[in-house]
């Protein structure tokens, strides 16, 4: 199985900030790589999708990027409704992978 | 619009089994993959296999491969998840979870059925 790796697993921010998550896959994915955020007692939501395109109703401030290996998830300004958790995952074979989760908090 | 409507929670005993279903509408029941991903209390997704919409197909999770068995019935749009021999540990919500554009990314989800693990 493809490993995949978040960090951090925890993150506190304001109202405002800057975040980046990052995901690490064990062997390369190429772009196969989608980003999910979830809130407490909800279903999860792609946001992004082939690492870099923003799914469809998606705010702009969410952003991927990343090939191969390496992969990051920015919010350019977080709002108060982004606290959540982030999820990546790897859709490079069909023995799909989930990374552990970012737990996004109001600092 | 597409709706995935799943059953209601179960509880079981260990060693039961649980069959869960997954009944869709708005889109070609005969187009699209389903996957089935279920999540512990506070833990991430867990990925548990697909199915193709005849039923004819399937690929599962080593962890699940021998205890699990997805199966359709295309007459009615359903998507139903078998998991058998149930311990404690698979006290989770269970989702069944559809592609869009890309097939592998999960655009539409069912709302989750909670099964709990206990004697």
């Amino acid at each position: 199985d493809i490993q995949m790796t978040q960090s951090p697993s925890s993150l506190s921010a304001s109202v405002g900030d800057r975040v980046t998550i990052t995901c690490r896959a064990s062997q390369s994915i190429s772009s196969y790589l989608n980003w999910y955020q979830q809130k407490p007692g909800k279903v999860p939501n792609l946001l992004i999708y082939a690492a870099s395109s923003l799914q469809s109703g998606v705010p702009s401030r969410f952003s991927g990027s990343g090939s191969g290996t390496d992969f990051t998830l920015t919010i350019s300004s977080l709002q108060p409704e982004d606290f959540a958790t982030y999820f990546c995952q790897q859709s490079y074979i069909t023995l799909i992978t989930f990374g552990q989760g970012t737990r996004l908090e109001i600092k | 619009q597409v709706q995935l409507v799943q059953s209601g929670a179960d509880v079981k005993n260990p060693g039961a089994s649980v069959k869960v279903s997954c009944t869709t509408s708005g889109y070609m029941f005969t187009t699209y993959f389903m996957h089935w991903v279920r999540q512990a209390p506070g833990q991430s997704l867990e990925w548990m296999g697909i199915i193709n919409p005849s039923g004819t197909s399937t690929t599962y999770a080593e962890k699940f491969w021998n205890r699990v068995t997805m199966t359709t019935d295309t007459s009615t749009s359903t998507v139903y998840m078998e998991l058998r021999n149930l311990r404690s540990e698979d006290t989770a919500v269970y989702y069944c979870a559809r592609g869009g554009d890309e097939p592998n990314s999960f655009e539409y989800w069912g709302q989750g059925t909670l099964v709990t693990v206990s004697s």
